[in-house]
């Protein structure tokens, strides 16, 4: 079964740091590009950052650029989100998702979503 | 930067009903790189439509999606119970500047 799980979120005070963790299974994970989405509570749906299968392409929404920090590590299936300087408009539940379609040139849909961890950035 | 608009904002229909939903783009979509995902509560949205038309893995064939350009609509032909659901159109393409979604639409049980 295809498979994305996130660990990692919790609740940080405003300038802190968080790291997010996303375990992949059930596909061959260095084949595809993958992303972080957003969604505050209520609200609709945010993209974040995009990070190409070998970490040769890496994107991120205005919104977090410079902030946050994508990466991957294939041997262990592990997509990664590292956020600083978070802000209280950063309180989310966070989704990785898995593009659609292994080695693809365009930024594609998302057809697998883990179920979200919250980040909550409060003093 | 392309926004996209869905309408309504809350759709308020029957089981066994036909729901129609609409998302408008405020230029082309490329290549009819347009998404839809269905978002049960307390869940993580649903692949339901990718390229405009073509159902993903697994989704009902009651689930159609149609259109080009700058309008597109995703079509429930008969409403089960289950389909009550926030439902989010998104573009991708060929850059993350293209990655937009729009605002939701609700639909829920008349």
């Amino acid at each position: 079964e295809v498979q994305l799980l996130e660990s990692g979120g919790g609740l940080v005070q405003p300038g802190g740091s968080l790291r997010l963790s996303c375990e992949a299974s059930g596909f061959t994970f260095g084949n595809y590009a993958m992303n972080w989405v957003r969604q505050a509570a209520g609200k609709g749906l945010e993209w974040v950052s995009h990070i190409g299968g070998g970490s040769q392409i890496i994107d991120y929404a205005d919104s977090v650029k410079g902030r946050f920090t994508v990466s991957r590590d294939d041997s262990k299936k592990t997509l990664y989100l590292q956020m600083s300087r978070l802000r209280a408009e950063d309180t989310a539940v966070y989704f990785c998702t898995k593009d659609a379609v292994a080695a693809n040139r365009i930024y594609d849909a998302f057809d697998i979503w883990g179920q979200g961890t919250v980040v909550t950035v409060s003093s | 930067e392309i926004v996209l608009t869905q309408s309504p904002g809350t759709l308020s229909l029957s089981p066994g009903e036909r729901a129609t939903l609409s998302c408008r783009g405020s230029q082309s979509v490329t290549s009819n790189y347009l998404a839809w995902y269905q978002q049960r509560p307390g869940q993580a949205p649903r692949l339901l439509i990718y390229g405009a038309s073509t159902r993903a893995t697994g989704i009902p064939d009651r689930f159609s999606g149609s259109g080009s350009g700058t309008d597109f609509t995703l079509t429930i032909s008969r409403l089960e119970p289950e389909d009550f659901a926030v439902y989010y159109c998104q573009q991708y393409g060929r850059s993350a500047s293209m990655y937009a979604f729009g605002q939701g639409t609700k639909l829920e049980i008349k």
